[in-house]
């Protein structure tokens, strides 16, 4: 069935440093691909997002990549700050509005 | 506006009792979808209704599990009877479809504990 795997499951940086994380998706027709970050006790919140006719996209500290062939899209956060700590979700979607999220990665910035 | 607004914010309850979730979407959004959290399964759809109408509820669990939607600005996501592996957390989000926009808002959720 669909599957959308995401790497790494937990990720430590240290302040200033660039964090990126990793999703591969199954479904060759999907042509969305959003980011969440979801804090502590909260909802997912979009970050990010890319659709499948764009390769790149870049919104201050934040960006995403998407390679169609071989099915993988990657967010990038630079200059990573203590706010940035949380748990991000990748996700793919093919305009049904159903989207398979990837299974978080948790993200802890050390000061 | 307040966002998704979902009530109660948690619920404890002892197994085979009935639980009733509720979800107010952001106004003006005509997509509504339930999700369920957990540790070992992640963030999963649940179902999702479209102006009201169930549109896909294939992730529903079992038949212990309904939604509905009577209007616009309200829906509810029912367990009866609640068993504890129904224990998670249940996200409710709405969207605004119109010209392909894809963000969907989640609310802050429900921790449901069945003991």
């Amino acid at each position: 069935g669909e599957n959308v795997e995401q790497h790494p499951s937990t990720l430590s940086v240290q302040e200033g440093d660039s964090a990126v994380i990793k999703c591969t998706y199954s479904d060759s027709a999907s042509n969305y691909f959003p980011w969440y970050k979801q804090e502590l006790g909260k909802g997912p919140q979009l970050i990010i997002d890319i659709r499948s006719n764009v390769g790149e996209k870049k919104d201050q500290r934040i960006a995403v990549t998407l390679n169609k062939t071989a099915k993988h899209f990657s967010l990038h956060i630079t200059e990573t700050q203590p706010e940035d700590s949380a748990v991000y979700f990748c996700a793919a979607g093919k305009g049904t509005y159903k989207y398979i999220f990837g299974t978080g990665t948790r993200l802890k910035v050390l000061a | 506006d307040a966002g998704v607004i979902q009530s109660p914010r948690h619920e404890v309850t002892e197994m085979g009792q009935e639980v009733t979730l509720r979800c107010k979407p952001i106004s003006g959004h005509d997509y509504l979808f339930w999700y369920r959290q957990t540790m070992m399964r992640g963030l999963e759809l649940l179902i999702y209704f479209n102006n009201n109408v169930p549109i896909d509820d294939s992730g529903m669990p079992e038949d212990r599990f309904s939604a509905k939607m009577p209007n616009a600005s309200f829906s509810t996501l029912k367990i009866q009877p609640s068993e504890p592996r129904d224990s998670a957390v249940y996200f409710c989000a709405s969207s605004f479809q119109a010209g392909g926009g894809n963000e969907q808002f989640f609310g802050p959720g429900t921790r449901l504990t069945v003991l």
